[in-house]
């Protein structure tokens, strides 16, 4: 069964601390997406990767950096969390254009 | 800007009832249109459309897309408890030749037994 694995289902992190969380896919598909879900706001476009080692801003980037050193993962950093950073982060993959996309089953992130 | 809006925002309807969730969008470069259930966790996929008209189906649900109009909505027949969940409205975009997918903020269905 195909998926996209995200290392943590629930993460609380302190002010300050830089984190890191991953998402892996095993589909073998080009494109990757960080979105982060928030109560009345809906799912908002962090970053997004067509191909390895390429990767470009979406609606929210401030705060945010990524990876993806390998085609199956994709990780968003957060280099200083701050308490507006708490929220739902989920990782999607798709084939290409027009295909859909695949999500992980998101990582729940509270910053104290 | 892009955006794409959903409507109702939530919906409490009981077992049996027909309901029918609405999504409007705003896109540069529209390429298509995508309904997801989303419960606990990740959303999965429903439907894709991308041309006018044309009605999917899956078992009780169904999808039209009115690119005239700039709409879509999601029927559900015959609700089930199992239906409750939240729907998302996702538009594929093309703004700059890297395309991307636009959500609506949700729709946030219960169905009573």
């Amino acid at each position: 069964d195909v998926k996209v694995t995200q290392s943590s289902r629930y993460l609380v992190k302190r002010t300050g601390e830089k984190v890191f969380l991953e998402c892996v896919q095993d589909m073998d598909h080009e494109n990757m997406f960080w979105y982060r879900q928030d109560p009345g706001l809906g799912l908002r476009l962090i970053y997004f990767s067509y191909d390895v080692k390429m990767k470009e801003k979406g609606d929210i980037p401030e705060g945010y950096s990524v990876s993806r050193e390998k085609k199956e993962r994709f990780s968003l950093i957060l280099e200083s969390a701050s308490t507006n950073q708490t929220s739902m982060y989920l990782c999607a993959s798709s084939f290409r254009a027009n295909y859909g996309y695949t999500f992980g089953s998101g990582t729940r992130l509270t910053v104290v | 800007e892009d955006k794409v809006v959903q409507s109702p925002l939530s919906l409490v309807v009981h077992e049996g009832d027909t309901v029918t969730l609405n999504c409007s969008y705003e896109v540069t470069n529209f390429r298509s249109l995508l309904w997801y259930k989303q419960e606990k966790k990740a959303p999965t996929f429903l439907f894709m459309l991308t041309s006018s008209g044309i009605e999917k189906k899956s078992g009780r649900l169904s999808s039209i897309l009115d690119k005239k109009e700039l709409f879509s909505i999601l029927n559900i027949t015959a609700t089930q408890t199992g239906d409750s969940a939240v729907y998302l409205c996702a538009v594929e975009s093309l703004p700059s030749g890297t395309y991307k997918y636009i959500f609506g903020t949700g729709t946030r269905l219960k169905v009573l037994a």
